[in-house]
């Protein structure tokens, strides 16, 4: 079956380190999401991506970055993580443009930044 | 402004009653909506979705009403089970990347 994969699942790192969250899928979209969740708050839109090398910032995109070497992978960077950035990260993914397309989310990796 | 709310931030129902979930949205014009499941430590699931021609569709004991007049969406679980109990959240869609999300009503099925 087709799957969105996340890794890692769950990691405690230092104020300023870079983090990289990875995110691979199998179903062969071209729209990929990078998502956090927070308590008293929906998810929330980081960066996205329609297809090969093209991103794009989301609402709260400030400190992250992603880059779109193929289909499969959209890898999240904090650049020098924040205790602030300490939230559940979700990737995701939809089919094609426009409107009207299911988006699959991966298991979270849960960040903590101490 | 734009939102997408949930009445219930939880609710509690017996096992083997019908569970509903309503969420409110603001914007006319979005014309797509999910509805997901998301269970303690795991990444949302996609339960039923809805296009805005239509008011009502079904699926395997769930079924999602849309009333566009008062811009309401609500999720009905028949024969709630403990394998329900999640955080339920909708979902609008109104364009590609352009999804709103609700913070979600907690499911508590009791025994």
């Amino acid at each position: 079956d087709a799957e969105i994969t996340q890794s890692p699942r769950h990691k405690i790192t230092e104020t300023g380190r870079q983090v990289t969250l990875a995110c691979h899928q199998t179903w062969n979209h071209n729209n990929m999401f990078w998502y956090r969740q927070d308590l008293g708050h929906g998810l929330r839109l980081i960066h996205y991506s329609y297809g090969v090398q093209d991103t794009n910032k989301g609402e709260v995109s400030d400190g992250y970055s992603v880059s779109r070497s193929n289909t499969e992978d959209l890898p999240l960077t904090l650049e020098s993580a924040a205790s602030s950035q300490t939230s559940v990260y979700f990737c995701a993914s939809s089919e094609s443009q426009g409107t009207g397309n299911t988006i699959y989310f991966g298991e979270g990796s849960w960040l903590t930044v101490v | 402004g734009e939102s997408v709310g949930l009445h219930l931030p939880t609710l509690s129902v017996q096992e083997g009653d019908n569970s509903i979930i309503n969420c409110a949205y603001s914007n006319s014009a979005s014309d797509y909506f999910i509805w997901y499941k998301q269970e303690s430590g795991k990444g949302p699931q996609f339960i039923i979705d809805i296009r805005s021609n239509m008011d009502k569709r079904q699926g395997q004991r769930v079924t999602v009403l849309l009333n566009k007049t008062v811009k309401h969406l609500s999720l009905q679980i028949a024969a709630t089970q403990p394998g329900d109990s999640a955080v339920y959240f909708c979902a609008e869609n109104r364009g590609t990347y352009k999804y709103i999300f609700g913070t979600g009503t907690r499911l508590k099925v009791l025994a």
